[in-house]
């Protein structure tokens, strides 16, 4: 499988700040990576594709970039309703997709 | 407007059987990959396996392959995860969702999530 390693896994920031998680997958996975914001008690939600896609209806707030090994998800001027847990998932290997632990960003 | 609505909360005995259900609308059901997602309590995201309702050809993690189950029902679009010999370790919130299609595999649409809780 491959595996994927976010860092970090806890961000403390603050209202208006810009944040940046990173993950990076155990081989290359070319821009097959997404980027998902779950709440507590709710589905996760898609933000980004193809590594650097937003998903409609996302604000352009988020951005993310990478390719090969190595992405991040840049989060600019952050909003109360961005506090979460973040995830990034790799689906190279449609046969084995997998998540990478999650960050969470919390308030500071 | 996309929709996927999952059966409710499910309390079981240990060794007993579950089938979680995964009810698609708003687009052709038979179209679309469904994926399902484990999330143990205070956990990550984990894939169990993905099935394609059109001709019901199936993916299971290797993690997960053996202990879980998929299939459809296209004349109902509604997808299930079949989870058998339950144990407390089972104890988790079980979610389907759409995948995007045409050779991306990202997650689009996502039902509200199953919680099973396991216990004797």
């Amino acid at each position: 499988d491959i595996q994927m390693t976010q860092s970090p896994s806890t961000l403390s920031a603050s209202v208006g700040d810009t944040v940046t998680i990173t993950c990076r997958a155990s081989q290359s996975v070319n821009k097959w990576l997404a980027w998902y914001q779950q709440k507590p008690g709710l589905a996760p939600k898609l933000l980004i594709r193809r590594a650097s896609n937003l998903q409609g209806g996302v604000s352009a707030r988020f951005s993310g970039s990478g390719s090969g090994t190595d992405f991040t998800l840049t989060i600019r001027s952050l909003q109360p309703d961005d506090f979460a847990t973040y995830y990034c998932q790799q689906y190279q290997t449609y046969s084995a997709l997998t998540f990478g632990g999650g960050t969470k960003v919390d308030i500071k | 407007e996309v929709q996927l609505v999952q059966s409710g909360e499910e309390v079981k005995r240990p060794g007993e059987s579950l089938k979680i259900s995964c009810q698609g609308s708003g687009y052709r059901f038979g179209d679309y990959w469904i994926g399902w997602v484990r999330q143990m309590p205070g956990k990550g995201l984990e894939w169990l396996g993905t099935i394609y309702p059109g001709d019901s050809e199936t993916r299971y993690s290797p993690s997960f392959q053996g202990q879980v189950t998929l299939s459809v029902d296209k004349s109902v679009n509604t997808a299930y995860l079949h989870l058998n010999s339950l144990r407390a370790s089972d104890t988790a919130r079980y979610f389907c969702a759409r995948h995007v299609g045409q050779g991306d595999y990202s997650l689009d649409y996502w039902g509200q999530g199953t919680l099973v809780t396991v216990s004797s």
